[in-house]
């Protein structure tokens, strides 16, 4: 079956512009995670989904970011006003159920750079 | 303190080298990932463990849960194995199972 699949792969956005990331998980995981990887760095957490529950937006650098998932299935990642700091790949990843011990799958990711 | 430390950062090597990646973390878990991440993005989960050590292929990974480390082995080392390889972990007690990552270790293998 078909992977995690994430849209646009790449994406330049002058800085103050709005942005929208999307993000389509396995059919039928539950669990839904996006990460933000910036160049040479490891990827680190930005929100968890359990189905349409955002259930943790920790991880999120700014009140500029907003992510949302309405029917547990598509989550869409939304970065408004851009600034150059935001530039970075952004990874969705989603797992059946309850990732603690389950395997996530990642999408190909967006590279976001902002101009 | 990063909660994940991966070594080396940068790895070079011959072509049917063996190859030892090591992590350490700082921080109780509920399991340890070893991911690999090719030129473009693309992650892919080679390992999940909590105990013990598990094989695939060419590819080893062990675990030493008092010592809080883990290795990943590579035996005869091939071209198509150049990648970035990422650790990272659950934390114990964590209820939704985000992953916490080291930087990563940049494979290399010459031909």
């Amino acid at each position: 079956g078909a992977g995690v699949s994430q849209s646009p792969r790449y994406k330049v956005a002058k800085r103050g512009q709005d942005v929208a990331l999307r993000c389509d998980p396995i059919s039928g995981h539950v669990s839904l995670f996006w990460y933000q990887q910036a160049l040479g760095q490891g990827p680190e957490f930005l929100t968890y989904f359990q189905n349409e529950a955002q259930l943790d937006k920790s991880g999120l650098p700014s009140d500029r970011f907003f992510a949302e998932r309405p029917e547990g299935s598509v989550s869409t990642l939304k970065i408004q006003r851009t600034q150059q700091e935001d530039s970075a790949v952004y990874l969705c990843a989603s797992s059946f159920w309850g990732a603690i011990y389950n395997e996530q799958f990642f999408g190909p990711g967006t590279r976001l750079t902002v101009l | 303190k990063n909660e994940v430390e991966q070594s080396p950062q940068n790895l070079t090597a011959q072509e049917g080298e063996f190859i030892t990646i090591n992590c350490s973390y700082s921080v109780g878990i509920s399991a340890l990932h070893w991911l690999q991440q090719h030129p473009g993005g693309g992650i892919v989960s080679l390992f999940m463990l909590s105990s013990g050590k598990k094989k695939h292929g060419r590819l080893i990974a062990t675990i030493n849960i008092q010592e809080k480390h883990s290795s990943l082995h590579i035996t005869a080392s091939h071209p198509r194995d150049s990648a970035v390889y990422i650790c990272a972990v659950t934390l114990r007690g964590g209820s939704q199972g985000n992953l916490i990552f080291g930087k990563g270790t940049k494979l290399s293998v010459k031909p």
